[in-house]
């Protein structure tokens, strides 16, 4: 069975603070996707990045950064130097490759408070 | 390129009443997704069309919901009889097929039933 799970319920930091959120999956599939999405308080789901299964290289935009590790499940999101702009919730999904569905599996999310 | 859109934004309606939702994807998209998510929850998916053929629904689509995507294009989610439980955000994602598939989300419709 597919599922994504994400321990943090909230973390709270203060700006330019460094923060990890924390991804662990579970699939039985050999191909499969992980992304991260952003839901600010205005409700609309922004994706941030898609990563296949084959592709394990950590990957860095601007403040973002993403470690994905198939050892350990795992597909951490780090936002360095953190900023009040950041504060939201953050998901992490998975979508297993080919098949007859598509759909994403969603953890429960992380909510992000960045304290000015 | 207009994102997703998704209408109404919110809706207010009594126990038992008729509701429909409307989404419109980005244009070049034949794939078309709804999600419900709740208060605390990470979204679940609801059900899935690929150009006007519905594909998958999940066992959280009662009979009271219903969705149809006529020309391939938006799609409408319809629920009869609302129930307080259905009280909820409605999600609604397009993505284009392929190997670089990603589903992008439009704002949703809030329901709350009083």
């Amino acid at each position: 069975a597919q599922k994504v799970t994400q321990a943090q319920t909230e973390i709270s930091v203060v700006e330019k603070e460094d923060v990890t959120l924390d991804c662990v999956y579970e699939t039985r599939d050999t191909t499969y996707y992980l992304f991260w999405y952003k839901q600010p308080p205005s409700g609309e789901l922004v994706f941030l990045i898609r990563r296949n299964s084959f592709d394990e290289q950590n990957e860095i935009s601007g403040r973002y950064s993403w470690n994905f590790q198939k050892s350990t499940s795992s597909f951490n999101f780090t936002i360095t130097a953190s900023q009040v702009v950041d504060s939201a919730v953050y998901f992490c999904a998975l979508r297993e490759y080919g098949g007859a569905t598509n759909k994403l599996i969603f953890g429960t999310g992380t909510l992000l408070a960045v304290q000015p | 390129d207009t994102g997703v859109s998704q209408d109404p934004r919110h809706k207010i309606t009594k126990r038992g009443q008729n509701v429909t939702f409307r989404c419109d994807p980005i244009s070049e998209h034949n794939r078309l997704y709804w999600y419900r998510q709740t208060l605390g929850q990470g979204p679940e998916f609801l059900t899935y069309f690929q150009n006007e053929a519905q594909l998958e629904k999940s066992r959280l689509l009662s009979d009271r919901f219903s969705a149809e995507r006529p020309k391939g294009s938006f799609s409408t989610l319809e629920i009869q009889r609302t129930e307080q439980g259905d009280s909820a955000m409605y999600l609604c994602a397009s993505s284009l097929q392929g190997p670089t598939e990603t589903q992008y989300f439009g704002p949703g419709t809030r329901l709350l039933v009083l």
